[in-house]
């Protein structure tokens, strides 16, 4: 699976957009680029997915560069329980028993 | 929504004794994990499970370490003989097959203390 890259913390303001970056310059064609939080110590939270379109669900959208070397996670308006870890995770989604690596992820706090 | 159940939420146990970590994952899912996250540390893999059988383990998963799914609903992770560096949270997952869309859901975690 590719590496990536997070930027250690970002601090959003209540309200407003948080854009969280990640790099992942070795991803390869399958790959997808997988977000999920974790909120204080519970269990991580799937997010959103995408190999190459960008993608919207209710929670944010994923926007994938068109080299797909990178991509950010937008949380359009963010709010207190936001504050959380994002992990950006790149994996193939079709093949093996699928485990997630996690890295250290972006510590993102939203301030009132 | 369905959700991954695990029990108990919070296990204290003396070291050397054994415990079971009990998980319901969600009802329509084949595949089942288990990772473990130190305080302040990354979350890490443990094991997954498939078809009634370990699919992968990772180093951390030593002898110590069985995982079973005793009655097509449960799946426990024992440990043996506890030491202190167990001390962990100890997350479920499960997901219901391959492909993109198929994705891993956690549990909300049981806090492992070993004393």
């Amino acid at each position: 699976d590719a590496k990536t890259t997070q930027p250690p913390s970002m601090d959003c303001a209540e309200g407003r957009a948080a854009n969280l970056p990640c790099n992942h310059s070795t991803i390869s064609g399958n790959e997808y680029v997988y977000w999920y939080r974790q909120i204080h110590s519970q269990g991580p939270q799937y997010i959103i997915h995408g190999l190459k379109n960008n993608e919207t669900n209710e929670m944010a959208s994923l926007i994938i560069t068109e080299d797909r070397k990178s991509s950010t996670l937008i949380l359009p308006h963010a709010t207190l329980r936001d504050t959380a870890v994002y992990y950006c995770i790149v994996r193939v989604a079709t093949t093996g028993f699928q485990k997630l690596v996690f890295g250290t992820g972006t510590r993102l706090l939203v301030s009132p | 929504e369905p959700e991954v159940t695990q029990t108990p939420s919070h296990q204290v146990t003396q070291m050397g004794q054994e415990v079971i970590l009990r998980c319901v994952p969600i009802s329509n899912h084949l595949y089942f994990y288990w990772y473990r996250q130190i305080l302040g540390q990354k979350v890490e893999f443990l094991v997954s499970f498939y078809n009634n059988e370990i699919s992968e383990k990772s180093e951390i998963f030593d002898d110590q370490f069985s995982v079973e799914r005793p009655d097509g609903s449960n799946f426990t992770l024992k440990i043996r003989s506890t030491k202190l560096e167990d001390s962990a949270m100890y997350f479920c997952a499960s997901r219901a097959g391959t492909g993109a869309k198929n994705i891993q859901y956690f549990g909300a975690g049981t806090r492992l203390s070993v004393l």
